[in-house]
C-alpha cells in the first residue's frame, strides 16, 4: 500500500506533560485516519479516528488533527499518565477499507 | 460477548511444516483481515475478506492462503512454513461498507525454526 510514515519511533514525557506523535500519508485518496494504542502482549486498540472531512476531533484527552492538503495527521495526549505508557500506531486508508499502518512510536510517561 | 477470538495462541513450527490460523468473531461484522506485525516494521496486510465468499491479496501474501468459511470465521494458512513467517498474527474485523473502523484480536506469535 502507500507508505504512511510515523514520527518520533520513540517518546519519553513526565507525567502530566503533552504528547504528540505525527504521521504523514501518500495517497491523496486516503479519507479515515485511525490511531491504535498496543499495551505489551496484547492485539492494537483503536481509542480515535477522524475522516477526511473533519480537521480536528477529540475525546478528553485525546485529540487528532487533519491537515488534507498537507497529508499529514497527528495524535495529542495532554495530562499524560503513566498507563498511557504503550505503542502507537497512525493509519491510513488505501485501495477502499484496507489500512496501511505506520511503524508506531513508542511512549514512555514516567512518573 | 468474545469479539475477535484467535486460536492458537502460540506455535512454534519448524521449517516445511505447515498449520492454520483461525480467527472467528461474534461481532456480526462483514469484513476481515490478517496482518502480520514484526519488529520495526508496524503492521503489514496479509489477505482481506471484504465479505463473505470474497477473499483479496495484501501487501505481502506470499506463502500464505487463507478461507474465508462463513461470515464468522476467516482462517490463515501456512502450507509449507518458513522462518520469515515468524512474527505475530492478528486478525481484525470490520462493519463493511461505509465502516472503516477495525477491531482487533489478541494475535497468534509464531516461531518458525
Amino acid at each position: 500500500g502507500e507508505n504512511v510514515e510515523q514520527h518520533p519511533s520513540t517518546l519519553s514525557v513526565q507525567e502530566g506533560d503533552s504528547a504528540v506523535i505525527k504521521c504523514t500519508y501518500s495517497d491523496s485518496a486516503s479519507n479515515y485516519f485511525p490511531w491504535y494504542k498496543q499495551e505489551l502482549g496484547k492485539g492494537p486498540q483503536l481509542i480515535i479516528d477522524i475522516r477526511s472531512n473533519v480537521g480536528e476531533k477529540k475525546d478528553q484527552r485525546i485529540a487528532v488533527t487533519l491537515n488534507k492538503t498537507a497529508k499529514h495527521f497527528s495524535l495529542h495526549i495532554t495530562e499524560t499518565q503513566p498507563e498511557d505508557s504503550a505503542v502507537y500506531f497512525c493509519a491510513a486508508t488505501y485501495s477502499g477499507y484496507a489500512l496501511n499502518f505506520g511503524k508506531g512510536t513508542s511512549l514512555l510517561v514516567t512518573p | 460477548n468474545a469479539g475477535v477470538t484467535q486460536t492458537p495462541k502460540f506455535q512454534v513450527l519448524k521449517t516445511g511444516q505447515s498449520m492454520t490460523l483461525q480467527c472467528a468473531q461474534d461481532m456480526n461484522h462483514n469484513s476481515m483481515y490478517w496482518y502480520r506485525q514484526d519488529p520495526g516494521m508496524g503492521l503489514r496486510l496479509i489477505y482481506y475478506s471484504a465479505s463473505e465468499g470474497t477473499t483479496d491479496k495484501g501487501e505481502v501474501p506470499n506463502g500464505y492462503n487463507v478461507s474465508r468459511l462463513n461470515k464468522r470465521e476467516f482462517s490463515l494458512r501456512l502450507e509449507s512454513a518458513a522462518p520469515s513467517q515468524t512474527s505475530v498474527y492478528f486478525c481484525a474485523v470490520a462493519g463493511g461498507v461505509g465502516s472503516y473502523e477495525q477491531y482487533f484480536g489478541p494475535g497468534t506469535r509464531l516461531t518458525v525454526t
